[in-house]
């Protein structure tokens, strides 16, 4: 596969589940992004690694837990979500490091979360 | 904080016509790229054009060329032959040595 992939694509879970959604990128990138997109907001940036290391989290809430075991694979750790966190789940990827120049990110599929 | 800010929530164009989606952005850095990205209804957020900021010469894919104005920090994408594939939501982006700073996004139909 080239670019950059999401599993699963869709995904229901109540509020009492535990789940992970899965990103990777075949692109030799060395930063990777979750953001939220809900119905009618902009696009949020939840996390940021920058060569496995987070970089930044924008007060997201603790029931979202990343993990990034490599610079090719992140993950998005969900437990005891709200309905609320419904909404697409969008990964990206960039070559270059966080904070020291612009770079261009490649998005993934999403995954789209439907909390009960 | 750099804001984008696109004022068009929506467009329509005839198929094979010509249109043009406007963005204004607000930001203190001289080092900065400028994208336009796609989201179709299958919701893949697809990179369609890139400016870098210190580029005089306007960027051009195919049918999408990009108006960057820097003076008035404007960047306008137009669509040329718009086809019926083009439909979806754009969104202009801004990108300086931190986030990635996005629009509210325009949803453009194209009419066959």
């Amino acid at each position: 596969e080239t670019g950059v992939t999401q599993t699963p694509r869709h995904l229901v879970m109540g509020m009492t589940n535990k789940k992970s959604l899965k990103c990777e990128q075949h692109l030799g990138h060395n930063a990777m992004y979750w953001y939220k997109q809900s119905a009618k907001k902009p696009l949020e940036l939840m996390f940021v690694y920058s060569l496995e290391e987070r970089v930044e989290n924008n007060s997201v809430p603790s029931r979202f837990s990343p993990e990034c075991p490599n610079s090719s694979h992140l993950f998005l750790h969900l437990h005891t979500l709200q309905p609320e966190d419904s909404a697409l789940y969008l990964c990206a990827s960039s070559l270059g490091f966080v904070g020291v120049a612009p770079d261009t990110q490649y998005f993934g599929p999403g995954t789209r979360l439907t909390v009960l | 904080a750099q804001t984008v800010t696109q004022s068009q929530p929506e467009m329509s164009v005839q198929e094979a016509e010509t249109v043009t989606l406007s963005c204004t952005y607000d930001t203190s850095e001289s080092d900065y790229y400028l994208f336009w990205y796609k989201q179709p209804p299958s919701r893949q957020m697809i990179l369609v054009i890139r400016q870098e900021a210190y580029k005089q010469q306007n960027a051009t894919e195919n049918r999408f060329s990009v108006n960057f104005q820097k003076a008035a920090k404007s960047f306008s994408l137009k669509i040329s032959d718009s086809q019926l594939g083009d439909a979806a939501m754009y969104f202009c982006a801004y990108q300086g040595a931190q986030k990635l700073v996005f629009g509210q996004g325009t949803r453009l139909t194209i009419n066959p």
